[in-house]
């Protein structure tokens, strides 16, 4: 069955330490992978897909297909990167997304 | 810049009561969406719909249904809400294409007394 796990609901880091959220994927597809984050009074808001292999605020995320993992990673956390970040995978041949469970992350002055 | 827009912010309702949730999007996307955000669960696709009037099931549409008549408009409907319904309400909306960004409402917290 597809799933996608976030094994932390929260994580804390102080400010300039580095940061990585977890997520691991099962599926029999090719996955097509992304980061989605919420911070406080805003919308849910895509940060970053592994298909565009891009950085963004810093952040960066590799799919390793063999660890079926997609981990979200940045080297100095910020303050502002405090927020609930959602891994989600998308079904090939299909419009739906599994969404993990969430990690929320705060960073500590 | 993708605006999906929804009817309430906040909405108290009574056990019994038919609650319908109203979005709309302004970018001709074809898909929407609608989750249901908890604690702990995260996100969870109640339904979705892929054009006018076609609408498919997602992981817990029991005691949900939807309507679209329009293509920018994407109702969530609780026929007889209960208290287990009690959470906030995301849309979302997308362009046809698989694996592109969902774009997402301020959501609706709904409380059911």
């Amino acid at each position: 069955a597809q799933r996608v796990t976030q094994p932390e609901k929260l994580l804390s880091v102080f400010k300039g330490a580095p940061v990585e959220l977890k997520c691991n994927y099962s599926y029999s597809g090719s996955p097509e992978l992304f980061w989605y984050v919420q911070y406080s009074r805003q919308r849910l808001q895509l940060l970053l897909r592994h298909i565009s292999r891009e950085s963004i605020k810093g952040f960066t995320a590799d799919l390793n297909k063999g660890e079926t993992s997609f981990h979200l990673k940045k080297p100095f956390a910020q303050e502002e990167d405090s927020a609930m970040y959602y891994c989600a995978l998308a079904l090939s041949g299909t419009y739906k997304y599994i969404f993990g469970t969430g990690t929320r992350l705060k960073v500590l002055a | 810049d993708v605006k999906v827009t929804q009817s309430s912010r906040y909405l108290v309702k009574r056990t019994g009561e038919k609650v319908f949730l109203e979005c709309v999007q302004d970018m001709d996307h074809e898909n929407m969406f609608w989750y249901r955000q908890d604690p702990g669960l995260g996100l969870r696709l109640i339904y979705f719909s892929y054009d006018v009037k076609m609408k498919e099931k997602g992981d817990i549409p029991e005691g949900y249904s939807v309507s679209r008549e329009k293509k920018e408009r994407f109702s969530l409907i609780l026929e007889s809400a209960s208290t287990n319904q009690t959470s906030m309400y995301l849309c979302a909306s997308s362009p046809p294409r698989g694996w592109v960004e969902q774009f997402f409402g301020p959501g609706t917290r709904l409380t059911v007394l």
